[in-house]
């Protein structure tokens, strides 16, 4: 299965600021995704992340405020815009390669906004 | 839509005791998948099991044990003489195809006590 890593890997951001989040595979991958993982709830997706042209975002979620970058088949960015304390979560990335394989996730960036 | 319900918030059990997580699932979908995910108080995410809705077969792998019955929408998953270890956020989840993005359910928070 493919390796996935995160980076950050943990973050303490200010008010108003804005921190971008990589994610690199170890592999070509199909499809990526991003997830929300707010304090004690489950997993939410926020978008797909296309090779080459604009993430489709998921209902309650915007390009403005979670732009997403993937220039090739192994790397991908979310940027978290103009952060506020709700965006305190975990954001995790995952793959899956198209080959039959699960779908894996990286180890995920705990971001907390003060 | 799709969705998965976990009804189960919280488990505690005393060590060797078995213990069932069950998951109801919701689609219009004929093709389907089913996952079971681990959360570990360190965070990632552990995959454990995918099932595809045409293999109704159960499955064993060692302690652990699926239960996937379509005429019930369910897909239970049994840890047999529990460990310590054990203790996680277990997590049902659902995708309309293989490659697709992850439905999650609120996720179940199993503790194991010694």
């Amino acid at each position: 299965s493919a390796v996935i890593s995160q980076k950050p890997s943990r973050d303490i951001c200010q008010r108003g600021t804005s921190l971008t989040i990589q994610c690199q595979v170890d592999s070509q991958v199909t499809m990526m995704f991003w997830y929300r993982q707010q304090p004690g709830q489950s997993l939410t997706l926020i978008a797909t992340a296309n090779q080459g042209s604009e993430a489709t975002y998921e209902s309650g979620f915007v390009i403005d405020k979670f732009p997403i970058s993937r220039p090739n088949l192994t790397f991908s960015t979310l940027t978290v815009s103009n952060m506020s304390p709700e965006d305190s979560s975990i954001y995790l990335c995952s793959s899956v390669t198209g080959d039959g394989q699960p779908q894996h996730f990286g180890d995920g960036t705990r971001l907390s906004i003060l | 839509a799709q969705k998965v319900t976990q009804a189960q918030t919280e488990i505690s059990v005393v060590e060797k005791e078995d213990v069932t997580l069950d998951c109801v699932y919701e689609t219009r979908d004929t093709t389907y998948y089913l996952f079971w995910y681990k959360q570990p108080p360190s965070g990632e995410l552990v995959f454990l099991i995918r099932r595809n809705s045409f293999d109704e077969q159960n499955e064993i792998s060692g302690r652990y044990s699926w239960n996937f019955q379509k005429s019930t929408s369910s897909f239970n998953f049994t840890i047999t003489a529990s460990q310590v270890v054990d203790s996680a956020v277990y997590f049902c989840a659902l995708s309309a195809g293989a490659n697709s993005k992850l439905t999650f359910g609120k996720g179940i928070t199993l503790s194991v006590r010694p």
